[in-house]
């Protein structure tokens, strides 16, 4: 099945800095990489998603990059605000079923 | 209008329990997803479930059990409530591999 592997698993950054996550995906064949926010005690809310026919998407000031052939992706925040403070998760959606496997977190910390 | 939602919020029962947490979608998606979200906030899918089959991830106990009455329900009926079985279960839905949508989970703690 797939596996994905996210890091880091904490970041601290000042506010202002950019924080970029990095995910990597082990099936080949997922098509599909969606980004979820998780603020604390709240149900993740999905951010931005990219498909592998496209290598890079943008939000204001959110992007996700995709590398089909090194099967890894990564999220960008620039300018980041207090606000963006939460855990973040990347996830690969399996080839063959609608089901998500998510990495194990990414908990932002953006210090005022 | 709360796209997902589940009930009850929070759930706080005794070991060896069998307890059940509910729940709706209204975007007429077709499939249907339980999640349990432990203590290092792990993500991890349960059951994923439409008309036409139900995908079981095969780490799941036995003593769960997901039942959809229609397309828009699915709930997660638990038997013999363990300790380790406290999490938040979150529920989810999605219509043709788009992105999926959370409910706002259900906290169960078993004393």
């Amino acid at each position: 099945g797939e596996n994905v592997e996210q890091h880091p698993s904490t970041l601290s950054v000042q506010e202002g800095d950019s924080a970029v996550i990095k995910c990597t995906y082990s099936d080949s064949a997922s098509n599909y990489f969606p980004w979820y926010k998780q603020e604390l005690g709240k149900r993740p809310q999905l951010i931005i998603d990219i498909r592998s026919n496209v290598g890079e998407k943008k939000d204001q000031r959110i992007a996700v990059t995709l590398n089909k052939t090194a099967k890894h992706f990564s999220l960008h925040i620039t300018e980041t605000q207090p606000e963006d403070s939460a855990v973040y998760f990347c996830a690969a959606l399996n080839s063959g079923y609608s089901t998500l496997t998510f990495g194990k977190g990414t908990m932002l910390l953006v210090s005022p | 209008d709360t796209a997902v939602s589940q009930t009850p919020k929070y759930l706080v029962t005794q070991m060896g329990n069998d307890k059940s947490i509910k729940c709706e979608q209204n975007l007429g998606h077709d499939t249907m997803y339980w999640y349990k979200q432990d203590s290092k906030k792990f993500l991890k899918i349960m059951f994923s479930y439409n008309n036409k089959e139900l995908i079981i991830n095969e780490t799941v106990p036995n003593r769960f059990s997901p039942k959809s009455p229609d397309k828009a329900h699915l709930n997660l009926h638990i038997n013999s409530l363990e300790l380790g079985d406290s999490a938040v279960y979150f529920c989810a839905s999605s219509q043709d591999r788009q992105p999926q949508h959370f409910g706002d989970g259900t906290r169960l703690s078993i004393l």
